[in-house]
C-alpha cells in the first residue's frame, strides 16, 4: 500500500524555522516527482512546490521563494521542506504528495499524506 | 498566473440528485485539469485527471468534461458519502499550479 507520512509540524514564532519530513513507502520513491501543498485554516489548497526525481529541478510558488527549500533523499525514501523566515500567513496544514503522470505530460497528485500542521504565532 | 474560479461556493442537494460543479480558468489550459475530493478531516484525493479520466477506484457516478477554459465535475446520483469539498486544479505549462477555491457539497 502506498503511504506518505509527514512529520515535524508544530508551533513556531514569526521569523523562526521548521523542517517537515515526508516518509514514503509502497512505491518506488526515486521514480516520481514529489510535491508539497498547503491548506490554511478553513481555506483552499495552495501548491507550494515540487521536486524532480533527481532533485535537479525544483519549483516554488512565489510567496515562499527564498524562504522555503524542498529537498529529497532517495536512499531514505524521504522528502523534506525546510521553512525559514516563517510568517503568520504560512500557518497551514502541509501535505506531501506524489506526482503521478500519464501520457502527454498530464499529471496529478496521488496519493497525499495525512498532513502536518504548522502554526506560526507569537 | 492562471486563476481558477469554481462555482458555486457551496451547494446543498438531495440524495439521488444530479450535481454539477464548474471550474473556469483565466487562460486556456488544454487538458491539464484535475478534480480532487476532500472529505472533512481528511487529505484530498484525486477523482479525475486530464479533464475526464476517472481515477481507478472512483465510482462511475463521477464524471468530468469541458475544454479550453470551462470545465465541469458531475455527480450523476448524489450519495451521502459524497459530502465533501471539491477542488479543481490546473497544471498547464509553467508553475504555479493553482487550485480553485473549492465547492462545499452538503446533503439537503
Amino acid at each position: 500500500e502506498m503511504q506518505l507520512v509527514e512529520s515535524g509540524g508544530g508551533l513556531v514564532q514569526p521569523g523562526g524555522s521548521l523542517r517537515l519530513s515526508c516518509a514514503a513507502s509502497g512505491f518506488t520513491f526515486s521514480s516520481h516527482w514529489m510535491g508539497w501543498v498547503r491548506q490554511a485554516p478553513r481555506k483552499g489548497l495552495e501548491w507550494v512546490g515540487s521536486i524532480r526525481q533527481d532533485g535537479g529541478d525544483i519549483q516554488y510558488v512565489d510567496s515562499v521563494k527564498g524562504r522555503f527549500t524542498i529537498s529529497r533523499d532517495n536512499a531514505k525514501n524521504s522528502l523534506y521542506l525546510q521553512m525559514n523566515s516563517l510568517r503568520d500567513e504560512d500557518t497551514a496544514v502541509y501535505y506531501c504528495a506524489r506526482v503521478q503522470v500519464a501520457a502527454a505530460n498530464v499529471w496529478w497528485f496521488d496519493p497525499w499524506g495525512q498532513g502536518a500542521l504548522v502554526t506560526v504565532s507569537s | 498566473d492562471i486563476q481558477m474560479t469554481q462555482s458555486p461556493y457551496s451547494l446543498s442537494a438531495a440524495v439521488g440528485d444530479r450535481v454539477t460543479i464548474t471550474c473556469r480558468s483565466s487562460q486556456t489550459i488544454s487538458n491539464y485539469l484535475n478534480w480532487y475530493q476532500q472529505k472533512p478531516g481528511q487529505a484530498p484525493k484525486v477523482l479525475i485527471y486530464g479533464i475526464s479520466t476517472l481515477q481507478s477506484g472512483v465510482p462511475s457516478r463521477f464524471s468530468g468534461s469541458g475544454s479550453g477554459t470551462d470545465f465541469t465535475l458531475t455527480i450523476s446520483s448524489l450519495q451521502p458519502e459524497d459530502v465533501a469539498t471539491y477542488f479543481c486544479q490546473q497544471n498547464s505549462g509553467a508553475p504555479p499550479y493553482t487550485f480553485g477555491q473549492g465547492t462545499k457539497l452538503e446533503i439537503k
